[in-house]
């Protein structure tokens, strides 16, 4: 069963620019999760989708970020304009939404903001 | 709000020692608790998912306990390897129909040689 793939795994950009990271869930899984992480720090959640909904985006910085999952399967977060504290990590998690609901992260997208 | 807590935030151990990661939340109301691993430069791999109704999980060399009414978890490791070396994260899933993950700051573990 192949994982939750991301990309790119890494990203440098100018502040003021735009980025956007992909995630692509393990094939089923309803509930995909956008997570950021700072160095030293757990990761704090973004935005959770289930199918093509939003289930949470209480901690997502609208004003710059923004994300979607169109036709419940693939999704993009996008930054617009970056800042240097937007350095950090962006993982990118999937679950059934059923049963167990254990969250498979991917290998995550390292972006850093000079 | 769920808040998650580990200490210690670093612990270094000789090989062979067996030592426990407490995780602490302060919402007893939660669906499932689940621990993961992080190396360094990598994402989260899951090691071990404790329903609410359940007591523990045990994979190999690890344990992990659940008690809801004090709000507490264990990861207990035996016989430590050097290749145990990593951030061990622990996340509890709300109890609501969302299920989010709040994870904590993370117990950084070096199993020295």
């Amino acid at each position: 069963e192949a994982g939750v793939a991301q990309s790119p795994r890494y990203k440098i950009i100018e502040k003021r620019q735009s980025v956007a990271f992909w995630c692509n869930p393990i094939s089923g899984h309803a509930t995909l999760y956008w997570y950021q992480q700072i160095l030293g720090q757990g990761p704090k959640l973004l935005i959770q989708f289930q199918n093509n909904g939003v289930v949470d985006d209480s901690q997502l910085p609208k004003d710059r970020f923004s994300a979607e999952r169109l036709k419940g399967v693939d999704s993009t977060l996008k930054i617009q304009p970056a800042k240097l504290e937007d350095s950090a990590v962006y993982l990118c998690a999937s679950s059934s939404g059923t049963g167990r609901t254990e969250a498979f992260f991917g290998q995550g997208t390292r972006l850093t903001v000079v | 709000k769920q808040e998650v807590t580990q200490i210690p935030a670093a612990l270094s151990v000789p090989e062979g020692e067996n030592l426990v990661l407490n995780c602490s939340f302060t919402d007893s109301a939660i669906y499932n608790l689940q621990w993961f691993r992080q190396d360094p430069g990598k994402g989260l791999t899951s090691l071990l998912l404790i329903q609410s109704s359940q007591r523990e999980q045990t994979s190999g060399r690890l344990n992990a306990s659940l008690d809801k009414s004090s709000g507490r978890s264990t990861l207990y490791i035996a016989a430590s390897q050097p290749g145990d070396s990593a951030t061990y994260l622990c996340a509890a899933a709300g109890g609501g129909s969302a299920r989010q993950l709040t994870f904590g700051s993370g117990t950084q573990l070096t199993v020295l040689p």
